[in-house]
């Protein structure tokens, strides 16, 4: 298995402004993943992170508003950039352990 | 692509009684899992099942358990016995075995669960 802290776990921020989110993962594993759930949605992958290279982005979503990091195999971070209100959801990392995903927290980003 | 389809957005059970969420999927890959993930007001993801399309036994956890067809893609979850704390966001998911390392999973858009006392 492996357990994720998320943080934070919730945040109100201004329009125009960034937030990180961190995401450290109690074992080493290759890929993180990044989701978006807007209020209401299901989840919609963002990105997925592999250490020591870049992220791969899926349709619509940019690094220059979105950029990763992922330092080493057990962290990485979601950069949410110049946020508008459009921004706010929950947004979620996961790891994958023999086929069972597991999540943080979520982080609740409120844009106003 | 992958496709998951989730028809039912809102459901309500009385407790102690069965409810059945549905969910259908499209792929053309020959190799996966399926998922039936919870998720309650806290927000934290919680497996509740998982099916490996191999298997033509349908998975059982306790009082949730599924009904795999797998040439109608349909990949229902039943709930027995059901409980207050069973009212969450059912979702289900997607995911296709990889040649190497992971894969994400796909979620349909979400069955919301109301257990009435």
């Amino acid at each position: 298995s492996a357990v994720i802290s998320q943080k934070p776990s919730r945040d109100i921020c201004q329009r125009g402004t960034s937030l990180t989110i961190q995401c450290q993962v109690d074992s080493q594993v290759t890929m993180m993943f990044w989701y978006r759930q807007q209020p209401g949605q299901s989840l919609t992958l963002i990105a997925t992170a592999n250490q020591g290279s870049e992220a791969t982005y899926e349709s619509g979503f940019v690094i220059d508003k979105f950029p990763i990091s992922r330092p080493n195999l057990t962290f990485s971070t979601l950069t949410v950039s110049n946020m508008s209100p459009e921004d706010s959801s929950i947004y979620l990392c996961s790891v994958e352990k023999e086929t069972e995903a597991f999540f943080g927290q979520g982080t609740r980003l409120t844009v106003v | 692509a992958q496709t998951v389809t989730q028809s039912q957005p809102e459901m309500s059970v009385q407790e102690a009684e069965t409810v059945t969420l549905s969910c259908t999927y499209d792929t053309s890959e020959s190799n996966y899992y399926l998922f039936w993930y919870k998720q309650p007001p806290s927000r934290q993801m919680i497996l509740v099942i998982r099916q490996e399309a191999y298997k033509q036994q349908n998975a059982t956890e306790n009082r949730f358990s599924v009904n795999f067809q797998k040439a109608a893609k349909s990949f229902s979850l039943k709930i027995s016995d059901s409980q207050l704390g069973d009212t969450a966001m059912y979702f289900c998911a997607f995911m296709k075995l990889p040649n190497s390392g992971n894969t994400p999973l796909v979620f349909g858009k979400g069955t919301r669960l109301s257990v009435i006392a």
